[in-house]
């Protein structure tokens, strides 16, 4: 099947900096990626819609100007965690939808925050 | 609302035993429906999906689903389990056109 790949799978970052999670569609082109937020033992959350060359659509409640998302290409989108605080901390997976319609997942990547 | 919920937050089954996942939805219309599996600090593999057709679907892993709309569930089943079964597992629906809605999840825990 396709496969999404997340980079990194975690990382650790002090308070107040910055954190890039890329997530790339390694054999499929991807024009809608997703991004979740998963808390600890609880369920996927979506924050947004990626849409390659368009802004990204968020979900109620997730702040924009703390997490942008960039989808410059088929194959990437990028969700960069802003002035990341310790209430960022979480596991936050991706997902592409091959041209079927069918989602693929990333690994995840660990966040936590200092 | 369109929802999709998962009633058992955990489950113990002993290897070997039949394993039977709880996923009801509540949508307008019949959604597609999925059940995706989660290993431990990884991401989701889909195990299934329902989208129309043949009310027993098939899936990987040894896992079938059977979605019955009088009772508006799509549980997950597995006839013997394995050790390496042992994940969390979630059901997600999806109307034509819109987001995949996730369930709660269930923890699955093998017992020797």
């Amino acid at each position: 099947g396709a496969v999404v790949s997340q980079h990194p799978s975690w990382v650790i970052c002090k308070s107040g900096t910055s954190v890039k999670i890329e997530c790339r569609s390694l054999d499929f082109q991807a024009t809608t990626m997703f991004w979740y937020r998963q808390f600890p033992k609880q369920s996927l959350m979506l924050m947004a819609t990626s849409n390659e060359g368009s802004k990204a659509t968020y979900e109620q409640g997730v702040e924009k100007d703390k997490f942008l998302i960039n989808h410059a290409s088929l194959t990437l989108s990028t969700l960069t965690v802003t002035s990341a605080h310790p209430e960022d901390s979480s596991f936050y997976i991706c997902s592409a939808r091959e041209v079927t319609g069918e989602l693929f997942f990333g690994e995840g990547s660990r966040l936590t925050v200092l | 609302a369109q929802s999709v919920t998962q009633p058992d937050i955990h489950i113990t089954v002993s290897e070997g035993a039949s394993l039977e996942l709880r996923c009801n939805y509540s949508y307008g219309a019949t959604p597609y429906l999925f059940w995706y599996v989660q290993s431990p600090g990884q991401g989701l593999q889909l195990l299934l999906k329902y989208f129309s057709g043949d009310t027993l679907v098939q899936g990987i892993k040894g896992f079938e689903a059977e979605f019955k709309r009088s009772q508006s569930s799509f549980n997950l089943r597995k006839p013997s389990v394995h050790w390496s079964d042992a994940a969390e597992y979630f059901c997600a629906g999806k109307a034509a056109g819109n987001k995949l809605t996730f369930g709660g999840g269930t923890r699955v825990l093998v017992k020797p």
